[in-house]
């Protein structure tokens, strides 16, 4: 099955510095790749999302970039501000019949310092 | 418009019980997806309903079912309850249509003492 990888576990940046997180997956067939928020004690929260067909898509202060041939994808957050600060997931799926199964990252604590 | 809701939001049981968690999808939504998150870790994809029936399961043993109703809320038993069941439950719905964003809930958190 599908297996992601996400680096770093934690990350720490001083406001109005950009934070990136990287995910790599293991399934060439997977062709989605959403990110979501997580704060303490919430739920998690889509981000920002990318299908397979394109390489980079932007949203304000983020980004997400994928490289299909090295199956890896990234976020970008630029100007970041204390509220950034939370749990930050990658996640991959394939279509399979029609939903979708999200393998997701083991995280990453993202703290930003004032 | 109501998001996804849980029921219970907190829930204790102890070893070789069973418990039975609820979800509501979001307005719209026909798919509900269950998943586990233990501390410290992404969640991990148990099953996914749609039309009442199980459409995709994850590596979840028997003791892990579910049902969805034909108002596509949905409910996540677990038998025979080990302290490795500690976790938060998360219920996410969406679209039937491939690759849909999933739109969680915000959880029941299950202690298993």
């Amino acid at each position: 099955g599908e297996n992601v990888e996400q680096h770093p576990s934690t990350l720490s940046v001083q406001e109005g510095d950009s934070a990136v997180i990287k995910c790599t997956y293991s399934d060439s067939a997977s062709n989605y790749f959403p990110w979501y928020k997580q704060e303490l004690g919430k739920r998690p929260q889509l981000i920002i999302d990318i299908r397979s067909n394109v390489g980079e898509k932007k949203d304000q202060r983020i980004a997400v970039t994928l490289n299909k041939t090295a199956k890896h994808f990234s976020l970008h957050i630029t100007e970041t501000q204390p509220e950034d600060s939370a749990v930050y997931f990658c996640a991959a799926s394939k279509i399979t019949g029609g939903g979708n199964k999200l393998t997701f990252g083991t995280g990453t604590q993202l703290k930003v310092e004032l | 418009d109501a998001g996804v809701t849980q029921s219970p939001t907190h829930l204790i049981k102890t070893r070789g019980q069973q418990v039975t968690l609820r979800c509501s999808p979001k307005s719209g939504h026909d798919t509900v997806s269950w998943y586990q998150q233990a501390l410290g870790q992404g969640p991990q994809f148990i099953f996914q309903y749609y039309e009442e029936e199980e459409r995709q399961r994850g590596n979840f043993p028997d003791r892990f079912s579910g049902h969805q109703f034909p108002n596509y809320s949905s409910e996540l038993n677990v038998n025979a309850l080990l302290l490795g069941d500690s976790a938060l439950y998360l219920c996410a719905s969406s679209y039937s249509s491939p690759n849909s964003p999933l739109h969680f809930g915000n959880g029941t958190r299950l202690t298993v003492t």
